[in-house]
């Protein structure tokens, strides 16, 4: 079982709609969480970090849960500028070395 | 721009030849992260700096890959006797050493491509 998974969709979704995206880890251990946004033939940029409480950044969403190994990410009324690999980013208690998994497409279309 | 740089963006080079790149991280980071990147798939991890000390290297690395940061700024990646295996987008990523502050701040990368 890989380290982090994600589905790499792509995930097609007109404008507005709302669209939701799942990351599960193996790590039990794993201690803190982020999802990074990259556009096409860019560098990954941070979007947020995922807090224990969840957490929430105007049109997103992030949640954790622990129980089951898994963190969410929620964008609403998506806009073209949406249109991102969206990575999953899992790193264990007491490191500094980061698992990110393979990402999510999404196309956001008018 | 005060930003992580790398040079090249891009190199081309024939099989098994030696390229080295180099990474300029963000002035006041003591973390600097070489990762490689591959089409439909996230960034894997190779190694990592805390100034100038090499504390983790990817047990998935192979030896002919060799990084140096030998004054704690600027870091080195050279891939040596290169393999067409070895095309990829190769990211350096920094971050500053702050209790509780884990954001990675990535280069453009160097695309290589080993012909």
């Amino acid at each position: 079982r890989k380290e982090v998974e994600q589905d790499p969709g792509p995930f097609n979704v007109p404008e507005g709609a709302t669209v939701a995206f799942n990351c599960t880890y193996s790590n039990s251990a794993s201690q803190s969480f982020f999802w990074y946004r990259q556009d096409c033939r860019k560098e990954p940029k941070l979007l947020m970090s995922v807090y224990s409480s969840g957490n929430e950044d105007g049109r997103f969403t992030a949640q954790l849960n622990r129980a089951s190994q898994y963190i969410s990410l929620l964008i609403r009324d998506s806009k073209l500028s949406d249109s991102a690999t969206y990575l999953c980013v899992v790193i264990p208690e007491r490191s500094y070395i980061p698992t990110f998994g393979r990402g999510t497409s999404l196309i956001v279309h008018p | 721009d005060t930003g992580v740089s790398q040079n090249p963006r891009h190199k081309i080079t024939k099989r098994g030849q030696n390229v080295t790149f180099r990474c300029d991280p963000i002035s006041e980071h003591n973390r600097l992260y070489w990762y490689r990147q591959t089409l439909g798939q996230g960034p894997e991890f190779l190694t990592y700096f805390q100034n100038e000390a090499q504390l983790e290297k990817s047990r998935l690395l192979s030896d002919r890959f060799s990084a140096e940061r030998p004054k704690g700024s600027f870091s080195t990646l050279e891939i040596q006797r290169t393999e067409q295996g070895d095309s990829a987008m190769y990211l350096c990523a920094s971050s500053p050493d702050r209790a509780g502050s884990n954001e990675q701040f990535f280069g453009p990368g160097t695309r290589l491509t080993v012909l």
